[in-house]
């Protein structure tokens, strides 16, 4: 089965860092997208990882182990902006003929001053 | 701007109606998607075009009917929906419908309300 676990909703402070998790459970792995939504927006592409390891981008990070099935978003030196919805998704096993991605819930993060 | 337009932007419809949904990308990717997104749910996809020909229909009541007439422009169109369809519905086109890495352009989506 496909599983995909991120918290609900956070709350951090205009300046901070905040770390946002997802765990998942899926038969096999291709890769892990974060993507940042606004409300009323699409949402925009924000990392990928396939590797074990840190991927740093300006104030956002991204970080994946694939043995823990794990990964997390960390936001840096918050900006009211940055209030927006987070999402998860991964890719399941290659082999379709479809870039299919399972995506998690979403994280809402409010950036309060 | 993420160069997938998609029109209009809101729609209520009664459950007899018939109405369709556009999405068009300026990007000149080979595929295109429909993906459903309700409240406190995770996005779903519904279906997936590669050089107009469907590639993918995840299990999707018969009432929602895309088309796709050519590369950059996709239809989902609606007939006899029910409440619980009321939704947001996101378009989104890649480079290619498979691949590794393939990073999806989402648009602004549809906000559906059936009455």
């Amino acid at each position: 089965g496909q599983n995909i676990d991120q918290p609900t909703e956070m709350t951090a402070t205009e300046g901070a860092i905040v770390q946002i998790n997802c765990t998942y459970q899926t038969s096999g792995f291709n890769g892990l997208f974060w993507y940042q939504q606004h409300a009323g927006e699409a949402p925009t592409f924000l990392s990928y990882n396939v590797l074990d390891g840190l991927e740093e981008k300006g104030r956002f990070s991204s970080f994946l182990s694939r043995s823990k099935g794990y990964s997390y978003l960390l936001l840096k030196e918050l900006q009211m902006k940055d209030s927006a919805s987070y999402l998860c998704a991964v890719i399941p096993p290659y082999g379709g003929a479809t870039n299919k991605l399972i995506f998690g819930t979403g994280t809402l993060l409010a950036v309060q001053p | 701007e993420t160069g997938v337009t998609q029109t209009p932007r809101h729609l209520v419809m009664g459950m007899t109606n018939k109405k369709s949904l556009k999405c068009e990308q300026h990007l000149g990717h080979n595929a295109m998607y429909w993906y459903k997104q309700s409240a406190k749910k995770p996005l779903e996809l519904m279906f997936v075009y590669s050089l107009e020909e469907r590639v993918e229909n995840n299990s999707v009541p018969s009432r929602f009917s895309p088309e796709c007439p050519n590369s950059s422009h996709l239809f989902l169109h609606l007939h006899t929906l029910q409440p619980e369809d009321s939704a947001l519905y996101l378009c989104a086109s890649s480079q290619d419908s498979s691949g590794r890495y393939n990073e999806q352009f989402f648009g602004p989506g549809t906000r559906l309300t059936v009455l």
